[in-house]
């Protein structure tokens, strides 16, 4: 079974400084990870995925992602937080072998990012 | 814009009615789910459509039925509700066999039950 988990319920960050949004995840075989935004009262936005390859992931907005196998994580990271950043993050993992290749997501990480 | 569309946006249903709630995607992909969002439970995954066959029920009340016309296309139909399945429904798409490609999402459905 495929698992992921966000420790942190909230991140509160000033602006300008680096925001880190946390994620450690279990999965038998290779994992493939995401990270989604979500702002209020809006659907899920796709913000980047690791596949293979090198260890450190660039997305849209200025996020990247480090994948780190020791220790099953998949940081989400941001040199220099914007108040525009404040939103909900997931981290989701995909069972390539699932039957419709469904996602599992953590239970989200609030991002506030104060000016 | 995602390419998911749902409609509609918001609604508000009593509990003796029958409503459905509709997801079209316009990305040319296979596999659709329903997602769940409550304040509970952020994300719970509902059901999941590939090929047009449902593959996964995760143990979902039969007050939920899902449908699936077509690849383009995904319902789910509503009847006699209670007040705590008021929640943000949220229908998603990805190419399910193509590798590890990310899932859509579309805006969601704002449920209230009353």
């Amino acid at each position: 079974a495929q698992s992921v988990a966000q420790p942190e319920d909230q991140v509160n960050v000033a602006e300008g400084n680096p925001l880190t949004v946390k994620c450690t995840y279990s999965v038998s075989g290779n994992p493939y990870l995401f990270w989604y935004v979500q702002y209020p009262n809006r659907g899920l936005q796709f913000l980047l995925k690791y596949i293979t390859g090198d260890n450190l992931v660039k997305g849209s907005y200025g996020f990247e992602a480090e994948f780190n196998k020791s220790q099953t994580s998949f940081h989400l990271k941001k040199p220099s937080a914007l108040v525009s950043d404040s939103a909900l993050y997931f981290c989701a993992v995909r069972d390539y072998r699932a039957a419709g290749n469904k996602l599992t997501f953590g239970g989200g990480t609030r991002v506030l990012v104060k000016p | 814009e995602t390419g998911v569309t749902q409609t509609p946006r918001h609604l508000v249903m009593g509990m003796t009615n029958k409503k459905s709630l509709k997801c079209e995607q316009h990305l040319g992909h296979n596999a659709m789910y329903w997602y769940k969002q409550s304040a509970k439970k952020p994300l719970e995954l509902m059901f999941v459509y590939s090929l047009e066959e449902r593959v996964e029920n995760n143990s979902v009340p039969s007050r939920f039925s899902p449908e699936c016309p077509n690849s383009s296309h995904l319902f789910l139909h509503l009847h006699t509700l209670q007040p705590e399945d008021s929640a943000l429904y949220l229908c998603a798409s990805s190419q399910a066999g193509a590798g590890p490609t990310e899932a859509f999402f579309g805006q969601g459905t704002r449920l209230t039950v009353v």
